[in-house]
């Protein structure tokens, strides 16, 4: 069983749409929680950082964690064309007392947005 | 304008040749990162590096090597014994502020 699992899609949608992407994850010793957003042939871009459990919004994205299912979630509002991309969900993970961390990615989910 | 630079954008290998991957900051990281993507697969960690000097293997280590001599450097080479080397290659640094990646590297084995 892989640490994180993504569906990887595609996903279509219309524009204007509302947007549920989705990860779950098995390891406990995850402790903070990202999404990445990456166009196609780019270096993927942070879009939403979280730590606790519950949510976070910045503009047309929320970002929900629920540690306890250890399931996380982003939701895309008023969907743009512009929103096309693949999106990554990313776990961090404490490694050692020296400050070593790592991140764990899920696959990554295909999203086109129609015009 | 601080960033991260890799180079080059493409590269081709042909096969039992070894290649070099450039990565170069000017955010004054300590820590810098690479990852392999594949489709399907998302992101996967080769080695990573805390601080100059130092560096650890990552989930897929094998047929890669790095270095770190310099703050602003972490070069990666993919050696012969790399049996599936085609991929997009990544480098990433850790700030205050989390993760920032480069736009990438592309190696195409011919």
């Amino acid at each position: 069983q892989k640490e994180v699992e993504q569906d990887p899609g595609p996903l279509s949608v219309p524009e204007g749409a509302i947007v549920s992407l989705n990860c779950t994850y098995s390891n406990s010793a995850f402790q903070y929680f990202m999404w990445y957003r990456q166009y196609s042939r780019k270096g993927p871009e942070l879009l939403m950082y979280t730590y606790s459990s519950g949510n976070k919004e910045d503009g047309r994205f929320t970002a929900q964690v629920d540690k306890s299912s250890k399931y996380i979630s982003l939701f895309i509002r008023d969907s743009q064309p512009s929103d096309s991309a693949t999106y990554l969900c990313a776990m961090r993970e404490i490694i050692s007392n020296f400050g070593n961390e790592k991140l764990t990615f899920g696959t990554g989910t295909r999203l086109t947005i129609i015009p | 304008d601080g960033g991260i630079t890799q180079s080059p954008k493409y590269l081709f290998r042909k096969e039992g040749q070894n290649v070099t991957l450039s990565c170069e900051q000017n955010l004054n990281h300590d820590a810098m990162y690479w990852y392999r993507q594949d489709p399907g697969q998302g992101l996967r960690l080769i080695y990573y590096s805390q601080i100059v000097n130092d560096f650890q293997k990552g989930d897929i280590a094998e047929g890669y090597s790095v270095s770190r001599e310099k703050k602003e450097s972490f070069p990666l080479t993919v050696t012969s014994a790399q049996k599936n080397p085609t991929a997009f290659y990544l480098c990433a640094t850790r700030g205050t502020y989390g993760y920032t990646f480069g736009s990438g590297t592309r190696l195409t084995v011919v």
